[in-house]
């Protein structure tokens, strides 16, 4: 079945870096876009960004520039978000989405959601 | 930045209907998308294009959008709907994507 699984939890220092992973097996890789989505813990979703999985091109939500990189490797189906310069506010859950996405019979495109979702990855950044 | 606005909480009987609504500008143009998150659990996808229902979840819910407000109804909700709910749209541009704040659903 069409399903993404994300690397382990992570405990982090203040100053660190991290990169969590998020493989897609049961799908083609290369045609569904991945997104990012972090939460705060007891706070709400906050839409992060996300690559194309065909092209490699990253985009990302403003609030999520400069120590966030999306990337991707299409040989082993997986996309990683690496955080660097860790915050101690960059404690969070992230998750990874696929795009439920195509194209109609008149090449026009349709976008129906964010349809399977990682397991999440606990970040904590500590000292 | 755009912003969607959702009651931060929302209480119904078991059997009764809860209704969730969610404000943003660009609605009147742009797809509202909801999302179901219960406690521990990835967020899953429950109405998309303001009131379509992916396979498998259940039609006591549904959606419409009016104007510049979006809702999700829950017709004959169950103890088993209670989570957290979240809209998500993007700004009239659709280069930015958001989800609102969300709104737990106690039943």
């Amino acid at each position: 079945q069409v399903q993404l699984v994300q690397s382990g939890s992570e405990l982090k220092k203040p100053g660190a870096s991290v990169k969590v992973s998020c493989k897609a097996s049961g799908y083609s890789f290369t045609s569904s876009a991945i997104n990012w989505v972090r939460q705060v813990p007891g706070q709400g979703l906050e839409w992060m960004g996300w690559i194309n999985t065909d092209t490699g091109t990253p985009t990302y939500a403003r609030d999520f520039t400069g120590r966030f990189v999306f990337s991707m490797d299409t040989s082993v189906s997986t996309a990683y978000l690496q955080i660097s310069s860790l915050e101690v506010d960059d404690t969070a859950t992230y998750y990874c989405a696929k795009v439920w996405s195509g194209y109609y019979e008149d090449k026009t495109p349709y976008y129906y959601g964010l349809d399977v979702w990682g397991q999440g990855t606990t970040v904590t950044v500590s000292s | 930045s755009y912003e969607l606005t959702q009651p931060p909480s929302v209480s119904v009987s078991p059997g009764h209907t809860a209704r969730i609504t969610c404000s943003g500008d660009a609605l009147p143009k742009k797809y509202a998308y909801w999302y179901q998150q219960k406690p521990g659990q990835a967020p899953k996808l429950i109405i998309y294009e303001d009131k379509k229902r992916p396979s498998g979840i259940p039609e006591r819910f549904s959606g419409s959008s009016s104007g510049t407000v979006a809702t999700l109804t829950i017709s004959g909700a169950q103890v088993d709907d209670e989570g957290d709910y979240y809209c998500y749209s993007t700004d009239s541009s659709g280069k930015e994507e958001v989800f609102g704040g969300g709104t737990k659903l106690t039943v």
